[in-house]
Order: structure tokens, then sequence, then C-alpha cells
């Protein structure tokens, strides 16, 4: 199942720093690459999304960097705030019906 | 908003016995999907539906595992004989266009602990 590799497993960063989740991909098949942010008790919602057809998207402090030669990805969390603090999924899928999750990342974000 | 429900919350049951987990998708998705997460590890895909039948499946779905759609709202997951290493979070989730196009909506989860 191991399609999707994510790092760190763990973050700890201050309130106002920079969070960087990585993730990397092994199907070239893959042409669509979510971010999805769990609190705890809850199950996963979308953060935010990218195809390979850019090499990177926005969204308020949330920016995905997508490198397709390099098959990898990562989520950029700036002005990082103690409510970001929850479990980051990348996930990828492609001309099939099953999303792959990454490992996750625990982000703390300390006041 | 429109959600994803899922019943039970927490079940807790014998090894060996059935457990059927039920999930009520948003309305108008057509896509559906059972995830599982143990203890709070990685989000593993087990199987998607779509137009009554399964689309994709994962190594994990094997002969003990089915789902169904048994009344045009309903989507369960049926576990035949549980085993120990079945102790976790089971998560639906629907999809308007599928999750090549769209977002995957997720419910709260079902947490199974089988003794």
């Amino acid at each position: 199942q191991q399609q999707v590799k994510q790092s760190p497993q763990s973050l700890i960063v201050q309130k106002g720093g920079i969070s960087i989740i990585n993730c990397a991909y092994e199907n070239t098949a893959f042409d669509y690459f979510p971010w999805y942010q769990q609190f705890p008790g809850k199950g996963p919602a979308l953060l935010i999304a990218i195809r390979p057809d850019v090499s990177e998207k926005k969204e308020g402090r949330f920016t995905i960097s997508f490198n397709k030669s390099a098959k990898q990805f990562s989520l950029h969390i700036m002005d990082s705030q103690p409510g970001d603090s929850a479990t980051y999924f990348c996930a990828a899928t492609g001309n099939n019906n099953d999303m792959r999750f990454g490992a996750g990342t625990r982000l703390t974000v300390k006041p | 908003e429109p959600e994803v429900t899922q019943t039970p919350s927490h079940q807790v049951t014998q090894m060996g016995q059935e457990v059927i987990l039920r999930c009520v998708p948003i309305s108008n998705h057509l896509y559906f999907y059972w995830y599982r997460q143990i203890l709070g590890q990685k989000v593993e895909f087990l199987v998607s539906f779509y137009n009554n039948e399964i689309s994709e499946k994962s190594e994990i779905f094997d002969d003990q595992f089915s789902v169904e759609r048994p009344d045009g709202s309903n989507f369960t997951l049926k576990i035949r004989s549980t085993k120990l290493e079945d102790s976790a979070m089971y998560f639906c989730a629907s999809s308007q266009w599928g999750g090549r196009t769209g977002e995957l909506f997720f419910g709260e989860g079902s947490r199974l602990t089988v003794l």
C-alpha cells in the first residue's frame, strides 16, 4: 500500500513559523494530489489539492509545491498558528478510484 | 451542511464475530469508500464503490470483507469473522465526482475493538 511516502512523522513549529511537510509518490499514473487535515476524533477533511499541470497552488496560508520530474510535492503552512495543530495527510490518485494516503504528519504549533 | 454519518461510533466485539459498520453518504454523491486507520496511524484504503459495484479494492480487503448498498442510502462494510488485527477506526467517505476530480467527504469514523 505504500505508494505515497510522507515525512516527517511529526513536526513542532513555533507560532508564526513555517511548517513544511513533504511527500513522494511512485506511481506516474497519479494525477491528483490532495492534502487532508485531521483533528483528533474527526475524519480527514480536504485542505488543498493540486494537479500536475501547475507547480504551485496557494490558498491563504497554505501552499502546495509540486515537482513532477522528482515525483514530489510538499505542503507549506505560512504563519503557523496553534489552531493548525493537527495531523496532515498527503494523498494521490489517478485514473482509478482508489485514493492512497501518506503515513501522516502530526503537526504541533507552540504558542 | 450535508455530512457523512457513520454508526456505530464504537463497537466492541469478540474475535470471530461478524460486524457490520454502517454509513449514510451525502445524498447526491455517487462514489463511496471505506478506509481504516489503526491507532492514529496512516489512513489505509480498503475499497471504493460506484454504480452498485466495487470499483477498486486493496490487498487488505480480502474475503473476510464485503460491502453493500442495500437500500440506496446506506453503505455498509461487513467483516465476516473479526480478528484482533481488525481493531481500528473505520472511515466511510463519499464523493460526488470520484476521488480523481473532487473532494472525498469523510465521516467521523466507527471505532472497532476486537477482543
